[in-house]
């Protein structure tokens, strides 16, 4: 059974400062996704890494995906405000054909 | 290009009634999905259809939960009698295309809050 670990699951930053979450999984993938949820909202894509190597970037978040270490991570640049929410991992299982989600990182950003 | 629908968006009810939540898919997304996700846990998949057939109920409570996607498009998921553990935001998601097993980037809807008291 595919099992997918966050850490941290809570993170409080100040505004300004860099970050890294952490995604780990159990089993052979190469197909991860991060969603973010703001609270009380429904979950939005944010990356979508399809290879072992993938990165990508939007504004201050830089995800990455290392299959070999079946580890993923998502940076965070001079955090601000707006980036408070909770980040969730979702891996392939592709054998199954479904994701499996983590628990999610809820990130605060205070001034 | 519309969203994926869901309703309703609150539901509160006791314990032992039914309840059904309705999903309607972007135009075009082979494979829907209807998750549980329980304050401050991950969505945990209960069902996974493409087209309308079912790809996996290995987490469905099927003593209690029914799902159908009868034309391959918009799908209903029931709960009979509910339970105080069923407490929690139901989210249907879809995705274009599961065959192909190339991206299985999900787009979610707003989500059913249901309570149970």
């Amino acid at each position: 059974e595919l099992k997918v670990e966050q850490n941290p699951l809570f993170l409080s930053m100040q505004e300004g400062k860099n970050y890294t979450i952490y995604c780990n999984y159990s089993t052979t993938s190469d197909r991860l996704y991060w969603y973010r949820q703001d609270p009380g909202k429904s979950l939005e894509s944010l990356f979508v890494l399809l290879s072992n190597g993938a990165v990508k970037q939007e504004g201050r978040l830089m995800a990455s995906l290392d299959t070999k270490a079946r580890l993923s991570t998502l940076h965070i640049t001079a955090a601000v405000h707006d980036l408070s929410a909770t980040y969730f991992c979702a891996v392939d299982n592709t054998n199954a054909g479904k994701s499996t989600f983590g628990d999610g990182t809820t990130l605060t950003v205070k001034p | 290009e519309a969203g994926v629908a869901q309703s309703p968006r609150y539901k509160i009810i006791e314990k032992r009634q039914s309840v059904a939540f309705w999903c309607n898919p972007i135009s075009g997304h082979a494979t829907l999905y209807w998750y549980q996700q329980i304050l401050g846990q991950g969505p945990k998949l209960l069902i996974q259809f493409q087209n309308n057939g079912v790809v996996d109920d290995s987490q469905l409570p099927k003593d209690r939960f029914s799902a159908e996607r009868l034309k391959g498009v918009d799908s209903t998921l029931k709960i009979q009698p509910a339970k105080l553990e069923d407490s929690a935001v139901y989210l249907c998601a879809s995705s274009l295309d599961l065959g192909l097993r190339v991206n299985n980037e999900q787009f979610f809807g707003p989500g059913t809050r249901l309570t149970v008291l």
